[in-house]
């Protein structure tokens, strides 16, 4: 059984911090792996990807990716009250379907 | 570029009705993936359709069927509908031959069952 797992949060923080959400997965075979957001009562939307070990940086996100720990973070630098959402890890193996773990609820307050 | 459309938006059925979902994917994109999302969970794999063919299956029952057209559409079925099976159903489309696999999800339908 593969398994992602995220704390559920929620996870607050104030705006203008960095917030750091931390994802574990079982699956040593994964090798492509996704974060995306999803706000309430909407779909998930794609916003990082990694596929090597070390940092991806794409604007004021960071994926960090440690293949021996099994072990993906998402950085969000100078975090905005439009950052509150559900943010969801995503791994895939070999069988080219992404598992989803439970996502991680960030709370950006004023 | 048309992004991933899913009909309807949203649905009310009565338990023991048959329900169908579509899903026109992303274009460029051959490979359908559907997924169910209950409140507070993460999506959950039903199946994956590529070249008109059931590629993958996830842990749902045969009361879930799909369909994918030669268009790359794809249809999601229900029969039998339980009161469980309320939640967000999530299509996501992908280019299979393509080396990242990213998935990208349509609007979804919130399908209520009473």
């Amino acid at each position: 059984q593969k398994e992602v797992e995220q704390n559920s949060g929620p996870l607050s923080v104030p705006e203008g911090a960095i917030a750091s959400l931390n994802c574990t997965y079982s699956d040593r075979g994964s090798q492509s792996f996704f974060w995306y957001r999803q706000y309430s009562g909407k779909s998930p939307e794609l916003i990082m990807s990694i596929y090597s070990n070390g940092d991806k940086e794409d604007g004021r996100f960071t994926a960090q990716l440690n293949k021996a720990s099994q072990y993906v973070s998402l950085l969000i630098r100078d975090s905005q009250p439009s950052d509150s959402a559900t943010y969801l890890c995503a791994p895939i193996g070999g069988s080219y379907i992404p598992t989803f773990g439970r996502g991680t609820s960030l709370i950006v307050h004023p | 570029d048309a992004g991933v459309t899913q009909s309807p938006t949203h649905l009310i059925k009565t338990r023991g009705q048959q329900v169908t979902l579509r899903c026109s994917p992303k274009s460029g994109h051959d490979t359908v993936s559907w997924y169910q999302q209950a409140l507070g969970q993460g999506p959950q794999f039903i199946f994956q359709y590529y070249e008109e063919e059931e590629r993958q299956r996830g842990n749902f029952p045969d009361r879930f069927s799909g369909h994918q057209f030669p268009n790359y559409s794809s249809e999601l079925n229900v029969n039998a509908l339980l009161l469980g099976d309320s939640a967000l159903y999530l299509c996501a489309s992908s280019l299979l031959s393509g080396a990242s696999y990213e998935q990208y999800f349509g609007p979804g339908t919130r399908l209520t069952v009473t």
